[in-house]
């Protein structure tokens, strides 16, 4: 059971390089969600996909985009990598319906230097 | 505006007494869910309860209780009899059912005492 799988699992940046980070789910769930966790922060939502073809921004989208790739794909792109950007990553898909949780990612732990 | 709020950064609890972890929400929509998940040291999210907006009764999950006051806006998680191992950090978060978008609180640590 893979569930919801994230790559890498970690990542070193310099400040102004990009990077994508992938996200992908075997569980034919329509929503995806994008989250950063910061400390004393909780987990803020930076974009979602209610569904194929469709994305919306978060409370943090500045300095990210995203693409849903497909059903099982939701990747986020970092154009140009800030120290601000320092954080780990989770990415999260649910099913339709109203009583479904988010099924979570490992995470991707992203240090920008 | 859709928003989440934990009030408690942190808590200490004895072993075997029972703890409650406040959180209050807010929404325009009128069909929503709530949800509280564990996260531990090792960093993984995991699922512990789901109470709908319309939902008659409080959501329980073995140890693990939903103290849903819709009126008030709150839904605090109850675990009674708190174990060594429920020490950890614990999100509430809520789900809009009309676009799908989840959100999450600022956590609360939890720290169980022997």
């Amino acid at each position: 059971n893979a569930g919801v799988t994230q790559t890498p699992k970690f990542q070193v940046l310099k400040t102004g390089q990009s990077m994508t980070l992938q996200c992908a789910q075997d569980m034919n769930h329509n929503s995806m969600y994008w989250y950063r966790q910061d400390p004393g922060m909780g987990l803020r939502l930076i974009y979602y996909s209610a569904s194929e073809g469709t994305t919306d921004k978060g409370e943090v989208p500045n300095g990210y985009n995203v693409s849903r790739l497909n059903k099982r794909e939701f990747s986020l792109r970092l154009e140009s990598a800030a120290p601000s950007q320092t954080s780990v990553y989770f990415c999260a898909s649910s099913a339709p319906g109203k009583n479904t949780e988010a099924f979570f990612g490992q995470g991707t732990r992203l240090t920008v230097v | 505006a859709q928003k989440i709020t934990q009030t408690q950064p942190g808590m200490f609890v004895q072993e075997k007494e029972a703890v409650t972890l406040d959180c209050t929400y807010d929404t325009s929509d009128p069909s929503y869910g709530l949800f509280w998940y564990k996260q531990p040291s090792s960093g993984e999210m995991i699922f512990l309860i789901y109470q709908g907006s319309y939902d008659q009764q409080n959501a329980t999950e073995g140890r693990y209780s939903l103290n849903f006051q819709k009126a008030r806006k709150s839904a605090n998680l109850v675990i009674s009899a708190s174990q060594l191992g429920d020490s950890a950090m614990y999100f509430c978060a809520m789900r809009q059912n009309r676009d799908d978008k989840i959100i999450f609180g600022k956590g609360t640590r939890l720290h169980i005492l022997p």
